[in-house]
């Protein structure tokens, strides 16, 4: 059975502190990684797709990568807009998403 | 990037009545849609998968004859919720499946807060 985690479920940056996110997955065959935001009373947003290893994506102040057992969100200098839950899924060959619990990302001032 | 529509974004009703929820994929067509539902803190919780021209899948313990699901077009969906209770209420955000040039993506809708009262 598919599995996403991700980790940490929570976190608290200052202004202009990068970070990076982590979405792990034990999947039968990758059909693609997608990255989303949530703002809280809102529909994901989407923000990236990967399809394979070694494959990276910029936006803005996000990047994400992708290895064969898990993908990074890199926010670099971070603006308190930047605040929102950020959401990584996989989907099956019906394109049914599996999510990860999200990690709650908060940037101060 | 593709543009998902929810309409309404918000509604209030009385126990006992009905309210159908429109999801509209505004920019490309979509064969198959899906249908969450969000409890506040928590992760989205998928419903049922809506193919057009055919009957909708639901998940296990969602039930059907509840949560009436019609994929009319291949830009339309609509989620009806019968007879609404209270325990109904909740946040529900479609999303649709675009497929092109290779890629296989997903875009979510805005969402719509239902209350029922």
């Amino acid at each position: 059975e598919d599995q996403v985690t991700q980790s940490p479920e929570a976190l608290r940056l200052q202004e202009g502190e990068s970070s990076s996110l982590n979405c792990s997955y034990t999947v039968s065959g990758l059909r693609g990684l997608f990255w989303y935001r949530q703002d809280p009373g809102k529909g994901p947003e989407f923000l990236f797709t990967l399809y394979s290893a070694g494959e990276e994506k910029e936006k803005e102040r996000l990047k994400a990568t992708l290895t064969k057992k898990e993908s990074f969100l890199h926010i670099t200098a971070p603006k308190p807009e930047d605040s929102a839950t950020y959401l990584c899924a996989v989907p099956d060959s019906w394109g049914k998403l599996q999510f990860g619990a999200g990690t709650q990302v908060v940037v101060t001032p | 990037g593709a543009v998902v529509s929810q309409h309404p974004s918000r509604v209030i009703c009385k126990s006992g009545t009905s309210v159908k929820i429109e999801c509209r994929s505004l920019d490309f067509q979509a064969t198959t849609m899906f249908w969450y539902r969000q409890f506040p803190k928590q992760s989205l919780m998928l419903m049922a998968t809506s193919n057009e021209g055919s009957k909708a899948t639901y998940e296990q313990g969602v039930e059907k004859d509840k949560f009436l699901i019609n994929h009319a077009s291949l830009t339309l969906s609509t989620l009806t919720v019968t007879s609404a209770h209270p325990e109904d209420s909740s946040f529900y955000i479609c999303s649709a499946r675009a497929l092109a040039g290779g890629t296989d993506t997903q875009y979510f809708g805005p969402g719509t807060r239902l209350t029922v009262l």
